[in-house]
């Protein structure tokens, strides 16, 4: 399978522990990005990876929130100190880097994450 | 603030009918708008529309882009059960990597 791949698809955790998810995108995707997605809604954008740098970060991503993609290949989504909202399906997305107007993104299967 | 609204939020149709979904957006500097498609697990691409390519078709789906009026519409005729499913909109803010979806629009296809 050459998709976007991520683990684990699914994690429970307590209130207040630290959880990590890793995104693997396809292999030629430069761009590299993370959305959290809530029942009966849209995905919404979390942060952008070019390579191996961040270039765009949602309000949305509170401090205890950090992403990382070390060496422009995978990438981890870590959240400290997780709080009952963090509850959501957070997805991973790549897509080539090219110019013009082109934005089209393949996503992975997400992580559904339970904070009890 | 960018934003994109979808309408009907759901829609529960008989096999074989044909289904309109819209999609209206506000955004600084549109770049372009994409269709998804959503069922248990990650949004699969469907289309992309630009200035430079409004309206598109594959198979029994189109859909156009009015960029004037500031909305695009998803048209699938002849459906089939195993069009039931989430369809996300998103747009492309000019200036910015980003996708910003609206809420989706469940459709069920009743056989």
């Amino acid at each position: 399978d050459t998709g976007v791949s991520q683990d684990p698809r699914h994690k429970i955790t307590k209130r207040g522990q630290n959880v990590t998810f890793r995104c693997d995108p396809i292999s030629e995707h430069n761009r590299l990005y993370w959305y959290r997605q809530t029942l009966g809604q849209g995905p919404e954008f979390l942060t952008y990876f070019q390579n191996e740098a961040q270039l765009e970060k949602s309000r949305l991503l509170s401090d205890r929130f950090s992403a990382e993609r070390p060496k422009g290949s995978f990438s981890t989504l870590e959240i400290q100190r997780t709080e009952q909202g963090d509850s959501a399906m957070y997805l991973c997305a790549s897509r080539i880097g090219t110019s013009g107007w082109d934005n089209e993104q393949f996503f992975g299967p997400g992580t559904r994450l339970t904070v009890l | 603030e960018d934003k994109v609204v979808q309408s009907p939020l759901s829609l529960v149709v008989h096999e074989g009918d044909t289904v309109t979904l819209n999609c209206s957006y506000e955004v600084t500097n549109f770049r372009s708008l994409l269709w998804y498609k959503q069922e248990k697990k990650a949004p699969t691409f469907l289309f992309m529309l630009t200035s430079s390519g409004i309206e598109k078709k594959s198979g029994r789906l189109s859909s156009i882009l009015d960029k004037k009026e500031l909305f695009s519409i998803l048209n699938i005729t002849a459906t089939q059960t195993g069009d039931s499913a989430i369809y996300l909109c998103a747009v492309t803010p000019g200036g910015a990597q980003k996708l910003v979806f609206g809420q989706g629009t469940r459709l069920t296809i009743n056989p």
